[in-house]
């Protein structure tokens, strides 16, 4: 199986900030990489994949980049509404495997 | 939209069958998954089937155990769950695959609790 480790598990930051959460994969993964954002009691929300493909309706401060083993989420400029834990995930071979996630908390 | 139904309080070694309910696009199109979260824990991959039915993987955790299908007719995807253990404990999501995997809508889930 894929292992997907994130970094940092959590990250305290401030509205206008610039926040970038990493992701690397236990082998290559190519493009096959996808980021999700969870708010507590909602289900997960799809932001970008293919590492870098930015989801319909989805605010472009979001971006991510990355191949291989070795992918980033950047938020540009942090929103109230972007605290939240994000995902990333791995639909290069079977099992589909999570990131542990990364709790962005306000500061 | 995707709507899960089914979960329920279970004793361990019980029986339990959750339904996606798919609405707003043609179903039959799209290759479906099931994820979970235990209570406080991250997404946890469960099963996949492809359009047709016939493509069909399992998470080792819950192979032999549990069985996806769906009826494309009644615009529905299922799990079946046996010999259910405490550690499936979770709230399971029903999730829609967009292309090469991502997983682009996704139901609000339905809890599944397994205790005595």
């Amino acid at each position: 199986d894929i292992q997907m480790t994130q970094s940092p598990s959590s990250l305290s930051a401030s509205v206008g900030d610039r926040v970038t959460i990493t992701c690397r994969a236990s082998q290559t993964i190519s493009t096959y990489l996808n980021w999700y954002q969870q708010k507590p009691g909602k289900a997960p929300k799809f932001l970008i994949y293919a590492a870098s493909s930015l989801q319909s309706g989805v605010p472009s401060r979001f971006s991510g980049s990355g191949s291989g083993t070795d992918f980033t989420l950047t938020i540009s400029s942090l929103q109230p509404e972007d605290f939240a834990t994000y995902y990333c995930q791995q639909s290069y071979s079977t099992p589909i495997t999570f990131g542990q996630g990364t709790r962005l908390e306000i500061k | 939209q995707l709507v899960e139904s089914g979960g329920d309080l279970v004793q361990p070694g019980g029986s339990l069958r959750l339904s996606c309910a798919a609405s707003g696009f043609t179903f039959s199109s799209y290759e479906m998954n099931w994820v979970r979260q235990a209570p406080g824990k991250g997404l946890e991959w469960v099963s996949y089937i492809d359009t047709t039915g016939i493509n069909i993987y399992y998470a080792d955790s819950v192979k032999g155990r549990f069985s996806i299908s769906r009826d494309n007719a009644k615009n529905s995807l299922y799990l079946q769950m046996n010999s259910l253990r405490a550690e499936d404990t979770a709230l399971y999501y029903c999730a829609r695959v967009l292309v090469r995997g991502a997983l682009d809508i996704w139901g609000q889930g339905t809890m599944v609790t397994v205790s005595s």
